[in-house]
């Protein structure tokens, strides 16, 4: 699986978009990005997943750029409880294995 | 709730003692996972089944450790002769064969602290 780089942390205004990047420069022709979120004392949840074109569903928008490597994903209207640490993964999308996490990007929403 | 589920949520136990984890994955789901996560870092993957087949595991799965899953259902993960070392969150997920694009659902982790 492709390596990742996410910023450490990242603030955000309350009801303001949070733009969440991630690079991943080494990613291979057949792999998929993922975005999971960890909420504090909770397990990762799924928040959406890309190939190469933008996806959109009810809880955010994910960019990838045209080469592929980079992608961001976007909470168009942050609240407090989008504060969590947002992981980026590349994996293939049909290995049933293992999920790569790095140390991810923690997000605060400030009021 | 039709989600993971895992017990216990929180276990302290003494070094040198056995504990074992339960994992409930979501029903449909064939594939389960357990993960490591320590304060601070991502989760690292330990082992991961399909059905009741153990298909692959991580050098993270020292002998002391060992995973189940008898009847491609739930899975039991049992640590051996604990260390302080062992103190993580552990993570069961679990995922459908029959999704293409293979999401991973996550449970709410047990936290283990070895003293």
């Amino acid at each position: 699986d492709a390596k990742t780089t996410q910023p450490t942390s990242m603030d955000c205004a309350e009801g303001r978009a949070a733009n969440l990047p991630c690079n991943h420069s080494t990613i291979s022709g057949n792999e998929y990005v993922y975005w999971y979120r960890q909420i504090h004392s909770q397990g990762p949840q799924y928040i959406i997943h890309g190939l190469k074109n933008n996806e959109t569903n009810e809880m955010a928008s994910l960019i990838i750029t045209e080469d592929r490597k980079s992608s961001t994903l976007i909470l168009p209207h942050a609240t407090l409880r989008d504060t969590a640490v947002y992981y980026c993964i590349v994996r293939v999308a049909t290995n049933a294995g293992k999920s790569t996490f790095g140390d991810g990007t923690t997000l605060t929403v400030k009021p | 709730d039709t989600g993971v589920s895992q017990n216990p949520r929180h276990k302290i136990t003494k070094r040198g003692q056995n504990v074992t984890f339960r994992c409930d994955p979501i029903s449909e789901h064939n594939r389960l996972y357990w993960y490591r996560q320590t304060l601070g870092q991502g989760p690292e993957f330990l082992t991961y089944f399909q059905n009741e087949a153990q298909l692959e595991k991580s050098r993270l799965l020292s002998d002391r450790f060992s995973a189940e899953r008898p009847k491609g259902s739930f899975s039991t993960l049992e640590i051996q002769r604990t260390e302080q070392g062992d103190s993580a969150m552990y993570l069961c997920a679990s995922s459908s064969i029959t999704t293409q694009y293979n999401e991973q659902f996550f449970g709410p982790g047990t936290r283990l602290t070895v003293l």
